[in-house]
């Protein structure tokens, strides 16, 4: 089966570190991934795109780098801050072009 | 722009009860979706519609049914609730771009 997966064990870094992300799909090639922010009681917040043909693309403070060899995507904050912590996570376009999302991972950046 | 308005944002149902969730968007945008959230499970779609009066099942619709006969209104119902429906709820809207906008969600329980 078409599967997207995410590191489910929370994320713990120091503030001012790079804060690093995986997204890993098996079984399918997708055309491009999403990620997403999303806080507690509040719904996902659409953040990046990267298409299959793309290696990196960035966005201020965040970047996301997409490996069709490994089956990967990546998704980097640096110079990280408290007011990042949330869960982040990644989606895929299915077939009726409605999103299939990995389980995310929670980040949590301390002071 | 409002976004994506659901209501209510939180409700509490007897088993065999029926109730509708309603989800709004003021975007002009074809493409809709629900989504529940469960600790665990991560968000699974329910139903999509990729325009009025077009709608489809998604991974988990049993229990579910929805109707599309505006552009700005996808509400979803429920037709006789089970605790197993007890989850967060989530509207989600999509455009001419490929990111999704979310509603704030429902947070629903069945007794």
């Amino acid at each position: 089966s078409q599967k997207i997966e995410q590191n489910s064990e929370a994320l713990n870094i120091q503030e001012g570190k790079t804060a690093t992300l995986t997204c890993n799909y098996t079984n399918y090639s997708p055309a491009y991934l999403q990620w997403y922010r999303q806080d507690p009681g509040r719904g996902p917040v659409f953040l990046l795109l990267i298409r299959e043909n793309e290696k990196e693309k960035r966005k201020e403070r965040l970047k996301v780098t997409f490996d069709t060899t490994l089956k990967q995507s990546l998704f980097h904050i640096t110079a990280s801050q408290p007011a990042d912590s949330a869960t982040y996570l990644c989606a895929r376009i299915n077939a009726g072009n409605m999103l299939t999302f990995g389980g995310g991972t929670r980040l949590m950046v301390k002071p | 722009n409002a976004g994506v308005t659901q209501t209510p944002k939180f409700q509490v149902l007897k088993t065999g009860q029926s109730m509708t969730l309603q989800c709004a968007q003021d975007m002009n945008h074809e493409y809709m979706s629900w989504y529940r959230q469960d600790p665990g499970m991560g968000l699974r779609l329910i139903h999509y519609s990729v325009g009025a009066g077009i709608t489809d099942q998604g991974e988990v619709p049993n229990g579910y049914n929805v109707s599309r006969s505006t552009t700005e209104d996808f509400p979803l119902r429920l037709l006789s609730a089970a605790p197993s429906q007890t989850s967060v709820y989530f509207c989600a809207s999509r455009g001419a771009g490929y990111g999704y906008t979310f509603g704030s969600g429902t947070r629903l329980t069945v007794v």
